[in-house]
């Protein structure tokens, strides 16, 4: 199975400061990477995905952004952070055969 | 595209009571199914999927779920409730191609003592 790395654990920003979030992955080559927004008692919206390097979709117009300059390192960024982008940033891997998605512990950002 | 509804929000019940958490999908073809658990501040777990074969599939944590394909449902049980189980589940539907998961908007459990 998959592991999924993220980091910082926790986060607080001002308005209009840039955002940049980490996600590695190992114990696979080539898998899919997700990005995943849940606001407070709310369920996962996916934000990004990809299926190779270079190759980011968007599911959402959105303040952010997503690059994967790596086979396993995904990369959640923003150039002027809003305040509606507080919330706790999921990042999962999955792929393969078995197609189930293996999250990280999450970021728990707070824009201030 | 497939979708996936949860139709309790929040459910209640007391240790030692059986348990079972609804969820129904749609999708045009078999689909594959999941069922997570996050605990709060954390990830996501995976206790379970379908992707064919019996339909009642064993995860972990002592759960359980059933796909019945005339219900488009996938409902997940547990004989005996332990606090620990206390969290929020997610049940989820992935396309056939590996790429497209949708989730469901989870249902937050409580366990009474």
């Amino acid at each position: 199975s998959q592991t999924i790395h993220q980091w910082p654990a926790t986060l607080v920003q001002p308005v209009g400061s840039p955002l940049s979030l980490e996600c590695t992955v190992e114990g696979t080559s080539n898998p899919n990477l997700y990005w995943y927004r849940q606001a407070a008692g709310r369920g996962l919206q996916l934000l990004f995905y990809s299926v190779g390097i270079g190759q980011i979709s968007s599911e959402v117009p959105q303040n952010l952004s997503a690059s994967r300059p790596q086979d396993r390192q995904f990369i959640l960024s923003s150039k002027k952070l809003l305040l509606s982008d507080s919330g706790f940033y999921l990042c999962a891997g999955g792929g393969g055969a078995a197609y189930e998605q293996y999250f990280g512990p999450g970021t728990r950002l707070t824009v201030t | 595209a497939q979708s996936v509804t949860q139709p309790d929000i929040h459910i209640t019940v007391s240790e030692g009571a059986s348990l079972e958490l609804r969820c129904n999908y749609s999708y045009g073809a078999t689909p594959y199914l999941f069922w997570y658990v996050q605990s709060p501040g954390q990830g996501l777990q995976l206790l379970l999927k379908y992707f064919s074969g019996d339909t009642l599939v064993q995860g972990i944590k002592g759960f359980e779920a059933e796909f019945k394909r005339s219900q488009s449902s996938f409902n997940l049980r547990k004989p005996s409730v332990h606090w620990s189980d206390a969290a929020e589940y997610f049940c989820a539907v992935g396309d056939n191609y590996g790429q497209n998961f949708v989730f469901g908007p989870g249902t937050r459990l409580s366990v009474l003592p």
